[in-house]
Formats: C-alpha cells, structure tokens, sequence
C-alpha cells in the first residue's frame, strides 16, 4: 500500500529566510502521481501542483519550487524568501492512477512565517 | 461562486443524534469523495464515488454512510454520531478521466463537533 511522511510536524522561520518542506512516499507502482496542497488558517484546501511519475524535471512556479527525486522517493517543496502569507499546512499526497482512488495524504507540515 | 459547496460549514450535534453533511459541485467532474481530518493525520478517505451507481468505502468508512443522489451532489451521514467522530470533513470532486483525472478539488470544509 501507498504510504506519504512528512517528517517535519511544524516549522517556524523568520520572513524572507527559504525553507524546505520535505516529503518521502513510498509506492509499489511505477506509474503515480504526487501532489502538494496548502490549508491556510481559514480551513481550505488550495492545490498548488500535481507531478507524475515520468516527470522528474523540477518545477519552479514563482517563490515556489519542488525538487522530484526517484532515487530517494522524495518530493520536496521549497519556499524562497518566505512571506508571512505562506504560513499555512502544507500536504504531500500520492495517487497511484490518475483515477482519483488510490489518493493518500500525508499527515501534513505546519508552517509559521513570522515578520 | 465556488465550484464545490458544502453545507452546513459548521454542526455542533449530540452523541446518538443523526447528522447528514452535504456536498454539491458545478465543475461536472463525475467522481466525488468525502474525508475527514484530525490534527496530525491528514485527511484520510471515508467514501468515494465514481458516478451515482458506483459507491465505495474508503479507508475509515465505519460509522458512516453516503448518498449520490445526482452526479453533483454527494452526502454524508452519521446515523448515530459520537464524540471521536468531531472533526473538520471534507468533500472533493476529481474529473476521473483524461490526462489529469485524479487532480481533486476540494469543497471548504465542514467542521463538526459532537458533544
């Protein structure tokens, strides 16, 4: 079965430091699909990007980046120059079709951005 | 307008009473799913549906029961709600073909407190 760790239960950095919020999953398919989503305060789950299996090109979408990498089964997710905006949870997922029922969550990172 | 609703966003019910969580979506995707999260674990999946024939148990479906009662609407009902069934619920809609058919899109939640 498909499992998501993030290992890293809160972080707190000051505003405009980088960090990195890291994900390890662990699949028997060789074809599945990673996931990052943020659940600022507010309570809802915003999508920020989907990645699939054949893709390890890393991806840069404005402050945001994800580092791919199948030798460590990692998909980490890096913010540069943190905003206090940024403070939310963040959860890796992974999908092992693209049909939506095999979708796991991990337990999700906490991030504070403090000014 | 938000393409996935939920109604109500909040409940505060009693132990043994009966409860029933509501979901609709405009996005026409055919697949709907409901999860819960706790703090620390994610969201984890109680039900998912492929179309309105097609209903299946997720991973921690006792306690609990669905609806499809069209292809937008999917409910979700606690015949005799208990205290550790408080929690932040979830619905979430995926288009369930094409190249992207397992990205989910998630309603704003339902946050429910059984006393």
């Amino acid at each position: 079965a498909q499992k998501v760790t993030q290992a890293q239960t809160e972080i707190s950095v000051v505003e405009k430091e980088d960090v990195t919020l890291d994900c390890v999953y662990e699949t028997r398919d060789t074809t599945y699909y990673l996931f990052w989503y943020k659940q600022p305060p507010s309570g809802e789950l915003v999508f920020l990007i989907r990645r699939n299996s054949f893709d390890e090109q890393n991806e840069i979408s404005g402050r945001y980046s994800w580092n791919f990498q199948k030798s460590t089964s990692s998909f980490n997710f890096t913010i540069t120059a943190s905003q206090v905006v940024d403070s939310a949870v963040y959860f890796c997922a992974l999908s092992e079709n693209n049909y939506g029922q095999n979708f796991v969550f991990g337990p999700g990172t906490r991030l504070s951005v403090l000014p | 307008d938000a393409d996935v609703t939920q109604t109500p966003r909040n409940r505060i019910t009693k132990t043994g009473k009966r409860i029933m969580l509501e979901c609709s979506q405009t996005k026409g995707h055919d697949r709907m799913y409901w999860y819960r999260q706790d703090p620390g674990l994610g969201l984890q999946l109680i039900y998912y549906s492929f179309d309105v024939k097609d209903i299946n148990k997720g991973e921690i479906s006792d306690g609990y029961s669905v609806s499809r009662q069209a292809q937008a609407k999917f409910s979700l009902s606690l015949e005799s709600a208990i205290p550790n069934q408080t929690a932040l619920y979830f619905c979430a809609t995926s288009p369930g073909r094409g190249a992207r058919g397992d990205e989910q899109y998630f309603g704003p939640g339902t946050r429910l407190t059984v006393t």
